[in-house]
């Protein structure tokens, strides 16, 4: 089947540790994007890439890293920058081109990061 | 700058009931795509609806409906007879014309009773 692929679900870490949270799709859709919710918030956006091996910052980056070295790949890293990290983070992806059905982003189920 | 404002933070009602999640937009962009997303509790946004601003007819699919008006730069949706699943948080959101970037309203907690 078709889809984005998040994993794991629930994820924890210890303060001070870098971890890579990974999104997966096999739509053969170009651009992918990181969003950040928190509990009674939107998402809020974190780095996005419209093609492979290019990338942008987001609205809220600080403390993030991303790769995009394969189309169906785009893993997010939360450094030990990140002040705050426990949120619930979630990958999306969008096939490029203007006209129906190619505007819509599909997202992932998501991974709950917990910062102990 | 772009902005998607949904006022109602939460909302109540009693299964078979209508119920109108408002959504109100800014942006300078003349061409502008507007959505709405439902989060079940699973967490997963799955997507309802996309509309063209140049495209302000409204829209019914089952029980829903979506009221687009660039005139008032509003883009409501309203569930019709609501069922105990449409519980969820709906996220209404504004693409920007190049990036496919989204700007997310802060989402309406939608609660329906049995």
């Amino acid at each position: 089947d078709g889809g984005i692929t998040q994993s794991p679900k629930y994820l924890f870490r210890k303060e001070g540790q870098n971890v890579t949270l990974s999104c997966e799709q096999n739509l053969n859709h170009d651009a992918m994007y990181w969003y950040r919710q928190d509990p009674g918030q939107g998402l809020r956006l974190i780095y996005y890439s419209q093609i492979v091996n290019d990338f942008q910052k987001g609205d809220i980056a600080e403390g993030y890293s991303v790769s995009r070295e394969k189309k169906e790949s785009f893993p997010l890293t939360v450094t030990s920058a990140q002040k705050n990290p426990t949120a619930f983070y979630l990958c999306a992806s969008r096939l490029v081109g203007e006209g129906r059905p190619y505007n819509e982003q599909f997202f992932g189920p998501g991974t709950r990061l917990t910062v102990l | 700058a772009q902005k998607v404002t949904q006022a109602q933070t939460e909302i109540s009602v009693v299964e078979k009931e209508d119920v109108t999640l408002d959504c109100v937009y800014e942006t300078r962009d003349t061409t502008y795509y507007l959505f709405w997303y439902k989060q079940p509790p699973s967490g997963e946004l799955v997507f309802l609806i996309r509309r063209n601003s140049f495209d302000e007819q409204n829209e019914i699919s089952g029980r829903y409906s979506w009221n687009f008006q660039k005139s008032t730069s509003s883009f409501n949706f309203t569930i019709t007879a609501s069922q105990v699943v449409d519980s969820a948080v709906y996220f209404c959101a504004l693409r920007s014309s190049n990036t496919g970037k989204l700007i997310f309203g802060q989402g309406t907690t939608l609660q329906v009773k049995p």
